[in-house]
């Protein structure tokens, strides 16, 4: 199975701040890469698929990028309505494993 | 405007069986892979299973393999989770995801249901 790892575990960040998470495949997955956010008590949202491209409705605040074993998540500008898990997952192959989430916190 | 709208969860003893639903509307359901991903209390997310559009392919993580069984009702625009032989770290939310191409077995998500809990204690 392909082993996904997400850094920092856990990130503090002000307001306005522009913010990278990152996820790192333990083998190459091409493109086949999709972040998802979830919020406190809710379920996980489609963020972006294929490492970059943006689901409909998600804002253009949040852009992705990579390919191969390392990809990128960004947030332009931090806003309290972004403090969320991020979790990354390949799909590439079966299972389709997520990373351990990254929880984003405003400082 | 898509809709999944999962059932089924309760508590139930170990060793016990439960069926999941999740029923489908605003898309075309027959023509979707659909899965289930689940998440334990405080937990990160799990794959569980995941079923082609017409029912003919499915896969299953290793911890539920030969426990649970996916399936569909393309009529009916159900997905279904049987799940048997059930453990206490099975205890989880169940959501049932849309996949986002039509299709597809191997296309990313798209749609998230709300989820289901299920609680296996005696």
């Amino acid at each position: 199975d392909i082993q996904m790892t997400q850094s920092p575990s856990s990130l503090s960040a002000s307001v306005g701040d522009r913010v990278t998470l990152t996820c790192r495949a333990s083998q190459e997955i091409s493109n086949h890469l999709a972040w998802f956010q979830q919020k406190p008590g809710k379920a996980p949202k489609s963020l972006i698929y294929a490492a970059s491209s943006l689901q409909s409705g998600v804002p253009s605040k949040f852009s992705g990028s990579g390919s191969g074993t390392d990809f990128t998540l960004t947030v332009s500008s931090l806003q309290p309505e972004d403090v969320a898990t991020y979790y990354c997952q390949q799909y590439n192959s079966y299972p389709f494993t997520f990373g351990q989430g990254t929880k984003l916190e405003i400082k | 405007e898509v809709q999944l709208l999962e059932s089924g969860g309760g508590l139930v003893q170990p060793g016990g069986s439960l069926r999941l639903s999740c029923a489908a509307s605003g898309f075309t359901f027959s023509t979707y892979a659909m899965t289930w991903v689940r998440q334990a209390p405080g937990k990160g997310l799990e794959w569980v299973s995941a079923i082609s559009s017409s029912g003919g392919s499915t896969y299953y993580a290793e911890s539920v393999k030969g426990r649970f069984t996916i399936s569909r009702d393309n009529s009916k625009n159900t997905l279904y989770l049987q799940m048997n032989s059930l453990r206490v770290e099975d205890t989880a939310m169940y959501y049932c995801v849309k996949a986002l191409d039509g299709y597809n077995f191997r296309a990313p998500y798209g749609f998230w249901g709300q989820g289901t809990l299920v609680t296996v204690s005696s």
